[in-house]
């Protein structure tokens, strides 16, 4: 079955730049989407169709993906985008998510 | 405003059936495909079943391909997720989420329910 890898955890110092990738064979040739989720909250989708922001995400949250890495991109990171984040993809019509990265700013 | 309004927590003993819904309103019911997607204590998402709500047409997860049944009530722009054979493992929230897609089957879902807690324990 197709797997998508995560690094567990990732830290970043206010106002600086948080990347957190999601690695999976031949990632590149489809499309990957990635959600922040908050204890207590439903997940919310931060960027779709690799690179794309849905309306109302603001500005800082970018992505990218290519050959077998996908990246998400938090620029000028806030306390407010402490979070976990998962990457999602689709492989033989079945979700797949990456185990979940968690995003802590200090 | 799009809302999926899910049902209220469970509490079953292994070997039962639970059976969870998620009411969809704000938008036309039968335009999107949906899923349900779930998160036990400690662990990361998991998807779990999709559904066509104009026809039926459904897809499960493999791991729980023989146990779960996914079914929807256009009348009430309702889903539903039932899923047998319980055991500790399935202890989770249960969320439904509405997928958007520009390649077929290549989803994102944009809109999610608050969340079911189904716990299994005897």
């Amino acid at each position: 079955s197709y797997e998508l890898t995560q690094p567990p955890s990732v830290s970043v110092s206010p106002g600086q730049t948080a990347s957190i990738t999601c690695s999976g064979d031949k990632l590149g040739d489809r499309y990957a989407s990635w959600y922040q989720h908050k204890p207590g909250q439903s997940p919310v989708l931060v960027i779709y169709q690799d690179s794309k922001r849905p309306s109302g995400i603001p500005e800082r949250f970018s992505g990218s993906n290519s050959g077998n890495t996908a990246t998400l991109t938090i620029s000028g990171t806030q306390a407010m985008d402490e979070a976990d984040y998962y990457c999602q993809a689709w492989d033989s019509n079945t979700g797949v998510f990456g185990g979940g990265t968690k995003l802590t700013v200090l | 405003q799009v809302q999926l309004v899910q049902s209220g927590a469970e509490v079953k003993k292994p070997g039962a059936s639970v059976k969870v819904s998620c009411k969809a309103s704000g938008y036309t019911f039968t335009s999107y495909y949906m899923h349900w997607v779930r998160q036990a204590p400690g662990q990361g998402l998991e998807w779990v079943a999709i559904i066509n709500p104009n026809g039926g047409s459904t897809g499960y997860a493999q791991k729980f391909r023989d146990r779960v049944t996914m079914t929807r009530d256009t009348s009430t722009s309702t889903l539903y997720l039932e899923l047998s054979s319980l055991r500790s493992e399935d202890t989770a929230v249960y969320y439904c989420a509405r997928g958007l897609y520009e390649v077929p089957n290549e989803f994102y879902f944009d809109y999610w329910g608050q969340g079911t807690l189904v716990t299994v324990s005897s």
